[in-house]
Parts: structure tokens; sequence; C-alpha cells
């Protein structure tokens, strides 16, 4: 098992562009949390997904981003019209069931 | 919503020296889970302690869940052990299991 993975691990785009990202979780887990994470603060949750259904959205999930996990197994973030407040490090964990949680490395997104 | 509070919000010590970081929480938890962030911004899992005590290796974790707090204890501390630790619960009620985090202590440790 090779824990959390997440690509790209650096994006770097420019204001008004679309991103995705990618989060494969650890093999057996059946949860997917999306976190964001900014200079000097913890981080903060986003979303979640039990296998194929996203259960939970935060209130700072604006309607400019979209998370999918079509088969139960990866998921993608999506971000359209990227704005310089999105700029942040996207975390992905996984669990199984409600236990312990493990963390990718992240996505640094930069919006210049 | 739940609310929590780290402390000391920075340390600084010489290698070889013992520390003490505190995780105070407002709320009944279902799970309590301390970190280690790199600095390259990977977060590492130390303990995941709803309740009791842990150890592991140089590192051990306390959390009295009726009091609302936890401890992480860091014993001869090394350069590598610099980082920001962060302490992360879970209070839902619901289905939910997502953490709440604190601020976390950022330790130096100077050779």
């Amino acid at each position: 098992d090779t824990g959390v993975s997440q690509d790209p691990r650096h994006k770097i785009t420019k204001r008004g562009q679309n991103v995705t990202f990618r989060c494969d979780p650890i093999s057996e887990h059946n949860r997917l949390y999306w976190y964001r994470q900014t200079l000097g603060q913890g981080p903060e949750f986003l979303t979640y997904f039990q296998n194929e259904a996203q259960l939970e959205k935060s209130r700072l999930l604006s309607d400019r981003f979209s998370a999918e996990r079509p088969k139960g197994s990866f998921s993608t973030l999506e971000i359209q019209r990227t704005e310089q407040g999105d700029s942040a490090m996207y975390l992905c964990a996984s669990s199984l069931d409600r236990n312990e949680q493990f963390f990718g490395p992240g996505t640094r997104l930069t919006v210049l | 919503g739940i609310q929590v509070e780290q402390s000391p919000p920075d340390l600084i010590l010489q290698e070889g020296a013992n520390s003490t970081l505190r995780c105070n929480f407002s709320d009944s938890v279902n799970n309590l889970q301390w970190f280690h962030q790199n600095p390259w911004g990977q977060l590492i899992n130390l303990f995941y302690i709803p309740s009791g005590t842990k150890q592991n290796g140089r590192l051990s974790a306390t959390t009295v869940a009726t009091e609302r707090y936890s401890l992480l204890y860091i014993s001869s501390s090394q350069t590598t052990d610099s980082g920001v630790y962060f302490c992360a619960v879970d209070g839902s009620a619901g289905n939910n299991r997502k953490l709440i985090w604190g601020l976390g202590t950022s330790l130096a440790v100077n050779p």
C-alpha cells in the first residue's frame, strides 16, 4: 500500500482558468475527504464522499468548485474560473469508515 | 461548532530538550488525531487517540476526554522534529467525520 497520492503536487495558473486535481485514496478505504489549507492556518473541511456518494459540502465550497468520485475509488476536485483567493494547499484524506484519516502530500495551487 | 485551541503557538528548543504541547477542545469528541506537518506540507499521522495514553518511540500522547484536553510529549528532541504540530478532532454527531483543526504549534529544534 502506497498511501494516499495526489496529482499534481504543484499547479500555477492564471486567474480565470479552470484547474482539476486528482486524489487516489488508500485502496480499501471507503471514505474520502477534501480539505483546504492556507498559510498559517489549520486545514478546513471542504467535502467528503462515502464510496461514490458525496454526502456533505462545506459552505466554503462555492459553486465554482465541484468534486466527484465516480467509481468510489479516485476523486477529482475542479475549480472553475479560478480567483487569487483560491490559492492554497488542497489536501485529500481517506479513511476506512469512521476511523483514522490519512492524508496525501497535497496539491499547492497558486493563482496569478 | 467545536473549537480547538493549541498552545503554545510557537516553541524553540535546543536539541535534546523535552517539550509538551497542549490541545484543548470545547465539546466531547469521537476521535482526536495528532499530526506533524513537515516543511513540504505533508501531514504525518502521529497518534489516533480519542482517550487514554499511547507511546511511539520518543513521542507519547495523552487524551483526557472528560476534561477536554490532549497532550503531546516530545522527548530528546531532534532537528528533524521541527515543523508544525496539529491537533484535529471529530466532534460530529452525524455520519460525517470531518476533522476540526487547531492553529498548530510551530516547533523549531536548533542543533
